[in-house]
């Protein structure tokens, strides 16, 4: 029981460069989530998704894109990244809220990715 | 808006001693969910512990606690008798069950240090 996997953990970028982060879980999670953790700041939403073919932005979505093709995959694309996309990414997923309280979140280990 | 604030950012003790680390939250909702989870210096993010906004009861587990006091906003956690393994980071999250999309909202984090 793999949980949540995300691909590469680590990764070095030049400035202007794209990469995409996979994000894959195997519990048929519906909901999924992208975050950033910065030091000082905690975890903040990237993007968010309530389902397969949904994505919906969260607090800091400004750069990133992402998509839900397959229930299980949430990738999170760079098209130009920045030294300020120097971070640490996880990926979590969870049930419907409904039921997501009871079962609470599963995150992914993290990829830490360095903009030059 | 939903909110949560971690006032402490660096606590260092030594062992055995006991040590609160502070969460203070904000929501307009009735119906909200509270968690704590643990950083090591691996980079996983550990679950701690849920909390629904209708249980206010005091939770104990091994050498941890937890105060859920709805009239302060605020959900604290005590370590008592500390230990070196108890080095991590400590974030406080919430989430509000009327939003419906599951998303966590995180604290910026508690750095903990024990000492020998």
């Amino acid at each position: 029981n793999a949980g949540v996997t995300q691909t590469p953990k680590f990764r070095v970028l030049k400035t202007g460069q794209s990469m995409t982060l996979l994000c894959a879980q195997d519990m048929n999670h519906e909901y999924m989530y992208w975050y950033r953790q910065d030091p000082g700041m905690g975890l903040r939403l990237i993007h968010y998704s309530v389902g397969e073919g949904t994505t919906a932005k969260g607090e800091v979505p400004d750069g990133y894109n992402v998509s839900r093709l397959k229930k299980q995959n949430f990738l999170l694309g760079l098209e130009s990244a920045a030294p300020s996309q120097t971070s640490v990414y996880f990926c979590a997923s969870s049930y419907r809220p409904e039921i997501s309280h009871s079962y609470g979140y599963t995150f992914g280990s993290g990829t830490r990715l360095t903009v030059v | 808006a939903q909110k949560v604030t971690q006032a402490q950012t660096e606590i260092s003790v030594v062992e055995k001693e006991d040590v609160t680390l502070d969460c203070v939250y904000e929501t307009r909702d009735t119906t909200y969910y509270l968690f704590w989870y643990k950083q090591p210096p691996s980079g996983e993010l550990v679950f701690l512990i849920r909390r629904n906004s209708f249980d206010e009861q005091n939770e104990i587990s091994g050498r941890y606690s937890w105060n859920f006091q709805k009239s302060t906003s605020s959900f604290n956690f005590t370590i008592t008798a500390s230990q070196v393994v108890d080095s991590a980071v400590y974030f406080c999250a919430l989430s509000e069950k009327g939003v419906n999309t599951g998303k966590l909202i995180f604290g910026q984090g508690t750095t903990l240090q024990v000492k020998p």
